[in-house]
């Protein structure tokens, strides 16, 4: 059984470029969520999608945007990076049907974005 | 940001020994779990309470909640050095069943052989 996969493991990005990272959700999940974490603190969620939508969103510029496919991966873009976007990107994955909740969310390995 | 606040911040202990560590959260909340994560590197889930449960075991592991004082605390028991790593609680509020969780700030245990 497949767990969740992120890509790549770590980047180095100078300010002002642009990033997508990709993530791939545990076998049987439809929903994907974006956590950011910075050195020495607790993840901050970015966002989640489900059903190729954006449901929920936390306090994050425009700068971040997201896309979910019909296989239900999904891809963080990051523009106009600034160095205090350098950080651990994560993904997770979780399951939510029509009536069913999924609570559990699995978590990648991450990302480590390094921006110069 | 955070909603959590965890305590202590960092915690060292002998192998065999038990840690302890507290999480504090601000809202009405659908659940509360406890992650682990090694060397910043993905998190590890390692048991989800409802707010309805007061205390879940799972092996070595022994979780309380405490709705009314908005407070959670995980017991590791007979600690081992691969028990070393950062410990954080994430709550899904109410408002947002299954969506976002919010982490407190993590307690670092470090186990010594």
């Amino acid at each position: 059984d497949a767990g969740v996969t992120q890509s790549p493991t770590h980047l180095i990005k100078t300010r002002g470029q642009q990033v997508t990272l990709r993530c791939s959700p545990k076998s049987g999940h439809d929903t994907v969520s974006w956590y950011q974490q910075a050195l020495g603190q607790g993840p901050q969620f970015i966002f989640q999608y489900y059903e190729e939508e954006e449901r929920q969103r936390g306090n994050f510029p425009d700068r971040f945007s997201g896309h979910q496919f019909p296989n239900y991966s999904s891809e963080l873009n990051v523009n106009a990076l600034l160095l205090g976007d350098s950080a651990l990107y994560l993904c997770a994955s979780s399951l939510r049907r029509a009536g069913i909740l999924g609570e559990t969310q699995y978590f990648g390995p991450g990302t480590r974005l390094l921006v110069l | 940001s955070q909603q959590g606040e965890e305590d202590p911040q960092a915690l060292s202990i002998q192998e065999g020994e038990n840690a302890t560590m507290n999480c504090s959260y601000k809202t009405s909340i659908n659940n509360l779990q406890w992650y682990r994560q090694n060397s910043g590197r993905g998190l590890v889930h390692l048991i989800l309470i409802r707010s309805n449960e007061r205390e879940k075991h799972s092996g070595r592991l022994r979780v309380t909640l405490d709705t009314s004082k908005k407070s959670s605390s995980l017991l590791i028991t007979a600690s081992r050095a691969a028990d070393t790593a950062s410990y954080f609680c994430a709550t899904d509020d109410i408002y947002n069943q299954g969506g976002k969780l919010i982490f407190g700030q993590g307690t670092e245990l470090s186990v010594k052989p």
